[in-house]
């Protein structure tokens, strides 16, 4: 049962363009989302992050939007650059309750900026 | 600081033979540690977590086994590779009380059977 669903395998864009990156997820006890970015034989690192009580966290670029009543997120890169090709995943976890911090993630979603 | 450190970066192994990966992760104590595996076109899939010594939880049944014989030490083995076992394989820790703050992948270990 895949709970944290990237529907688009890969996403082409201009550079300087936006690019929008999705995520759907089914269960409803996640109240705390999160996106990572990997390169290729690189462990992913950690981009940006929303709490079910927010609806937009914004860091520089980019900005991810929580839709809850649709169990939806995005991550919107403005402007994207040639460095923002990498592959991204949505994460998402439960923030209270148990003492780990165990992470559900996406299948992830291949960013080509092109110059 | 903290670092995690994860070996070896590739690795070529014949079906039927054992496995065995490691994790150790410097500058803090009692971790919480997981191993995660990417499968080609699949997504990050949680295999084992960790929330101290001897404790090994496991997510999914499979060929693989996790061992914790130190405080920041983790260790994913298998005693007869599959074809299926071929992935990237990620090591990560953070800290208790922090839930999914500070959450620290290593660089991965690329694993094909042949």
């Amino acid at each position: 049962d895949q709970q944290v669903k990237q529907n688009s395998p890969s996403l082409s864009v201009q550079e300087g363009r936006i690019s929008i990156l999705n995520c759907d997820y089914t269960n409803s006890m996640f109240d705390y989302f999160l996106w990572y970015k990997k390169y290729p034989a690189e462990g992913p690192t950690f981009l940006i992050s929303i709490s079910s009580i927010k609806d937009k966290n914004e860091d520089g670029r980019f900005t991810v939007f929580l839709n809850k009543s649709a169990k939806h997120l995005s991550l919107h890169i403005v402007p994207s650059q040639p460095g923002d090709s990498a592959v991204y995943f949505c994460a998402a976890s439960f923030a209270g309750g148990t003492s780990y911090g165990k992470l559900t993630f996406g299948q992830g979603t291949i960013l080509t900026v092109h110059p | 600081s903290q670092t995690i450190h994860q070996w070896p970066a590739t690795l070529v192994q014949p079906v039927g033979s054992p496995l065995s990966l490691e994790c150790t992760v410097e500058g803090t104590s009692n971790p919480n540690l997981y191993w995660y595996r990417q499968a080609a076109g699949r997504g990050l899939q949680l295999l084992f977590y960790s929330v101290g010594i001897g404790q090994i939880s496991s997510e999914v049944p499979q060929n693989l086994s996790a061992s914790r014989p130190q405080d920041r030490q983790f260790i994913l083995s298998s005693k007869k590779l599959l074809l299926s076992d071929s992935g990237f394989y990620l090591c990560a820790w953070n800290n208790p009380g922090w839930g999914f703050y500070g959450y620290t992948f290593g660089s991965g270990t690329r694993l094909t059977v042949v």
